[in-house]
């Protein structure tokens, strides 16, 4: 199976600060990456599919980057509702797995 | 409006068996796959399977072949995953997730079923 690593796992920031998380494929997945957020008791939520399309729905200071095993996540100005774990997802091949999940907390 | 409801939860005995429901609304469902997400207490999201609700094809992830069973009732639109021979490390919200094509992100999510294996 495709192993994804995510950096860091856990991120302390204040509103309004520009939040980048990093996310390292072990093989090519070409854009086959996905971002999701998940709150406390919650389940995820899509952000970003296609490793850089914003979801329907989804505020536009999320942004997602990268192909092949090189992914960012970026929020441009983070906001009291962005406090979460997000977590990336290859979708390249049969045996879909998540990265470990970064968690935002507030600093 | 398109939403997955998932049953309610479970408590049940090292090596017992449990069948988890996930009812869609909203959409047609033969049209989309679904998937089967499953995370423990404070842990990461862990792939299970994936079934095809138009033929009931299914691909189920290694760690769990030989115990995991997804089936689909298209009269009630609904999917099912079994999982048998249950130990303690089977506790976890279990999630349903559709998915258009095998090549899609899990768009809409069921709310989570919580299973607790005790004894």
């Amino acid at each position: 199976d495709i192993q994804m690593t995510q950096s860091p796992s856990t991120l302390s920031a204040s509103v309004g600060d520009r939040v980048t998380i990093t996310c390292r494929a072990s093989q090519s997945i070409s854009s086959w990456l996905a971002w999701y957020q998940q709150k406390p008791g919650k389940a995820p939520k899509l952000l970003i599919y296609k490793a850089s399309s914003l979801e329907s729905g989804v505020p536009s200071r999320f942004s997602g980057s990268g192909s092949g095993t090189e992914f960012t996540l970026t929020i441009s100005s983070l906001q009291p509702d962005d406090f979460a774990t997000y977590y990336c997802q290859q979708y390249n091949s049969y045996g879909w797995t998540f990265g470990q999940g970064t968690k935002v907390e507030i600093k | 409006q398109v939403q997955l409801v998932q049953s309610g939860a479970e408590v049940k005995k090292p090596g017992a068996s449990v069948k988890v429901s996930c009812k869609a609304s909203g959409y047609t469902f033969t049209s989309y796959y679904m998937h089967w997400v499953r995370q423990a207490p404070g842990q990461g999201l862990e792939w299970m399977g994936i079934i095809n609700p138009s033929g009931g094809s299914t691909s189920y992830a290694q760690k769990f072949q030989g115990r995991v069973t997804m089936t689909r009732d298209t009269s009630t639109s609904t999917v099912y995953m079994e999982l048998s021979s249950l130990r303690s490390e089977d506790t976890a919200v279990y999630y349903c997730a559709r998915v258009l094509t095998d090549r899609d992100a899990f768009d809409i999510w069921g709310q989570g079923t919580m299973v607790t294996v005790s004894s």
